[in-house]
Parts: structure tokens; sequence; C-alpha cells
């Protein structure tokens, strides 16, 4: 199974932070990495797919860049809606996979 | 708008059995591959499995934890999926989420809001 290592596993930041998670993947995976954002209580959501492609109505504050095995978010200016737990997830092979999260609190 | 709705969820004792369902609303059903997806309390996301379009067979992937004790299942004529679950464990305990696969990419786009199981001993 192919791996995918978060870091940091945790942050703190401040509000119009930028911010920037780190996700590594065991195997080279192309482009085919997905980001999603889960607050607290709720279910995920999709924020970006095939490692930079912003989805449908989300704010341009988020940003993905990466191919192969290192792929990064990053949050030009962390607004208090942001704080969150951040997962990647690999869908180049059978079984995906998901990174440990990555978990933005306020500073 | 994309909608899932999952059902199902519930107390169960190790070794049991449950079903899950999953409504979807909102799009062609049966044009998209679909995911279960869980969540351990305070845990991480886990991929459970897929279920594939009908053109391809309807065919199945599945994560090793859960091989051979769950089958994802479907019924395009009620936008419906379905996630059986037996040979239960503690450790199966979660949040389960269905979730949409788009047309453009592999991964899960859209997601209910989850059922939670728990599975005592």
């Amino acid at each position: 199974d192919i791996q995918l290592t978060q870091s940091p596993s945790s942050l703190s930041a401040s509000v119009g932070d930028r911010v920037t998670i780190t996700c590594r993947a065991s195997l080279g995976i192309s482009k085919n990495l997905a980001w999603f954002q889960q607050r607290a209580g709720e279910a995920p959501k999709s924020l970006i797919y095939t490692a930079s492609i912003l989805q449908s109505g989300v704010p341009s504050k988020f940003s993905g860049s990466g191919s192969g095995t290192e792929f990064t978010l990053t949050i030009s200016s962390l607004q208090p809606e942001d704080f969150a737990t951040y997962y990647c997830q690999q869908y180049n092979t059978y079984p995906l996979t998901f990174g440990g999260g990555t978990k933005v609190g306020i500073k | 708008e994309v909608q899932l709705e999952e059902s199902g969820g519930g107390l169960v004792q190790s070794g049991g059995s449950l079903r899950l369902s999953c409504a979807a609303s909102g799009f062609s059903f049966s044009d998209h591959f679909m995911d279960w997806v869980r969540q351990a309390p305070g845990k991480g996301l886990e991929w459970v499995g897929r279920i594939r379009k009908k053109s391809d067979s309807y065919s199945t992937e599945y994560a090793a934890s859960v091989k051979g004790r769950f089958t994802i299942s479907r019924d395009d004529s009620k936008s419906s999926l379905f996630l059986q679950m037996n040979s239960l464990k503690i450790e199966d305990t979660a949040m389960y989420y269905c979730a949409r696969v788009p047309a453009g990419w592999g991964g899960d786009e859209s997601w209910g809001q989850g059922t939670l199981v728990i599975v005592s001993s």
C-alpha cells in the first residue's frame, strides 16, 4: 500500500498567517492526489484534486502543488473558518489511502 | 446539488452484522463509482472500498482490513449504495461515510454526513 505522510501533524497559527502542509508518498503517484478539509463534527470537504486543481466553490486562498512523491497544500491567509484538520488522499493505486491529517489550530 | 444520506448505523455486538445504506440524489447515480470511507473516533480517515458502474460489471475493491467481511453493493434503480458488514470487530467502530467518485478524477469528491457504527464486546 502507498503510505502518505503528512507534516506537521498539528500546527498553531494566527488569522492572516500563511500555512503550508506537506504530504509525502511512499511511491510516486504522479498527480493523483487530493486534499480535504474536515471541520470538527463535520464530514470531509474536497478542496483540491489532481494535486493543484481547485474544487468548484473553494476560495482561491487554497492552493496545491507537487507531483510524484511530494505535495503541498498552502492557505495564503488563514481565516477563522480555516481552523480544521486537513487530509491528503492518493487515488493512484488501490487501496486508496489518506495521510494521517494535519490539525490547524489557533495560536 | 449532490446529496448523500447514510443510514443504518447503530450498536452491534462483536461478531454481528449490520447493513448500511446511502441514499443519493441530485446527480446521475448510475454514472458514478461510489466509495465507503470510515473514521474511528478521534482518528483519521480510512478508505473502506469502492464499487464501479454497471459498464464495469459493478466490480469492487476493498481495503485489506475489511476484505472478506464487508460487501459493497448498489441499486441504481433506487440511487442507493449499501455496505454489508459481517463478522464485525471492535476496531470497526467508526463513522461511515459514503462518497461519490467524480468522472474527472479518482478520489472522493462529495461526502454524506455519515452514520455511526459502534461494535461492543
